[in-house]
């Protein structure tokens, strides 16, 4: 079974600061795709950024990058120079290779960036 | 393009009423999926189809049927609403099984009294 970890409810950053967000998975799928998304307070989800299990280097978008530490079985969201459009919900997502269709998420973090 | 969208985007049943939520998407996708929402947690599969006239349950997929009868559009029915099916509901598509992104629609708000 997939299990997805979010232990931040809620943070705040000043803006124009990096903050990073914490996501913990577990998996027995001997490969697996680990995602971010997120959900400003109009309620559209919005997809950030991804990274395979198996790729060497960490993902990287823009202002957004994926810390991801296998043996950790981490996948952290960094984002740099924080905005204020940047307040939103975030979700950390898997999807193994035994369930391609299938996402798993986490309960989300709520991120406020004060001015 | 469209996209994902999703029909409506509000409701209120009473207890025990039936109503259909209709997801389209414009973008060819074979994978199509229904999720619910509730406050303070993430999103929980409840139902997917890996194409035009196959269905298959989630997570969470008890108290709801889903149709794929063309390969746009993905129905979710609730047959006897209850409350505790109150709850934000979004549907998703992919391109395949391999593919990194789902594509979201605009979420239909549900609440049963």
């Amino acid at each position: 079974a997939q299990k997805i970890t979010q232990t931040q409810p809620g943070m705040f950053v000043q803006e124009k600061e990096a903050v990073t967000l914490d996501c913990t998975y577990d998996t027995s799928d001997p490969s697996y795709g680990l995602f971010w998304y997120k959900q400003p307070s109009s309620g559209e989800m919005i997809f950030l950024i991804y990274q395979g299990s198996y790729d060497q280097q960490n993902a990287t978008e823009g202002r957004y990058s994926l810390n991801f530490q296998k043996a950790r079985k981490s996948a952290n969201l960094v984002i740099s120079a924080s905005q204020l459009g940047d307040s939103a919900m975030y979700f950390c997502a898997m999807m193994g290779s035994y369930n391609f269709n299938k996402f798993y998420f986490g309960s989300g973090t709520k991120l406020n960036v004060k001015p | 393009n469209a996209g994902v969208t999703q029909t409506p985007k509000f409701r209120v049943l009473k207890t025990g009423q039936s109503m259909t939520l209709l997801c389209a998407q414009d973008m060819n996708h074979e994978y199509m999926y229904w999720y619910r929402q509730d406050p303070g947690m993430g999103l929980r599969l409840i139902h997917y189809s890996v194409g035009e006239g196959t269905t298959a349950k989630g997570e969470v997929p008890d108290g709801y049927n889903v149709s794929r009868l063309k390969k746009q559009n993905f129905l979710l029915g609730l047959e006897s609403a209850a409350p505790s099916q109150t709850s934000v509901y979004f549907c998703a598509s992919s391109n395949d099984g391999s593919s990194y992104e789902q594509y979201f629609g605009p979420g239909t708000r549900l609440t049963v009294t």
